[in-house]
């Protein structure tokens, strides 16, 4: 499967523990981006990766929201001292070129169950 | 923060009605994205529209960006059981950031 991966694709954790999450996006694709989905809502744009750049960062939800993608290749999230508020699907997507018009290619997600 | 708005948030019809979706926003895109997303699935790309006023055709569905760019619809002509799912509008602003809407979700009753 050449797809984008995400792993775990289900976590649960308890209150103030750390969780990471794992992207690999489709191998010649530049661009990653990470968003975050609540059930029935849209997906939230968290940061983005341009290679091993990270381009935006702002949307991050707080300081306990962290991401790299050290070589360019993978990716990964982090969210330190989790709340129950940080439960949601956690999607990341990628992309080839350099504009934001081209398509997205989702993984299947990365669900976090936070009690 | 939602920038784009979707109308309406739920819609269920018979097979073969027509319906339109709507997404509106107080800010310009550089160009705009319809997805379909199903449950347990990431989204999957339906189209991109770039020019104020194209419209675009997809078989049954049609797309269309709003000569000013800060709106689009989507229409589905004799929808069918296989069109149900989350539909997603995605617009991209500045170099970086693609923000997607609040979705609809369709639901085609057989």
């Amino acid at each position: 499967d050449t797809g984008v991966s995400q792993d775990p694709r289900h976590k649960i954790t308890k209150r103030g523990q750390n969780v990471t999450f794992r992207c690999d996006p489709i191998s010649e694709h530049n661009r990653l981006y990470w968003y975050r989905q609540t059930l029935g809502q849209g997906p939230e744009f968290l940061t983005y990766f341009q290679n091993e750049a990270q381009l935006e960062k702002s949307r991050l939800l707080s300081d306990r929201f962290s991401a790299e993608r050290p070589k360019g290749s993978f990716s990964t999230l982090e969210i330190q001292r989790t709340e129950q508020g940080d439960s949601a699907m956690y999607l990341c997507a990628s992309s080839l070129g350099f504009a934001n018009t081209g398509e997205l290619f989702f993984g299947e997600g990365s669900r976090l169950t936070v009690l | 923060t939602q920038l784009l708005e979707q109308s309406p948030q739920f819609l269920s019809i018979q097979e073969g009605e027509n319906l339109t979706v709507y997404c509106n926003s107080s800010s310009v895109f550089s160009s705009l994205q319809w997805y379909r997303q199903e449950p347990g699935e990431g989204p999957v790309l339906l189209v991109t529209v770039v020019t104020g006023g194209e419209v675009k055709k997809l078989k049954r569905l049609t797309f269309q960006f709003g000569d000013a760019r800060k709106d689009s619809s989507l229409h589905i002509t004799a929808a069918q059981p296989g069109d149900t799912g989350l539909y997603l509008c995605a617009g991209a602003t500045g170099a970086n950031n693609l923000f997607f809407g609040t979705g609809t979700r369709l639901t085609v009753i057989p």
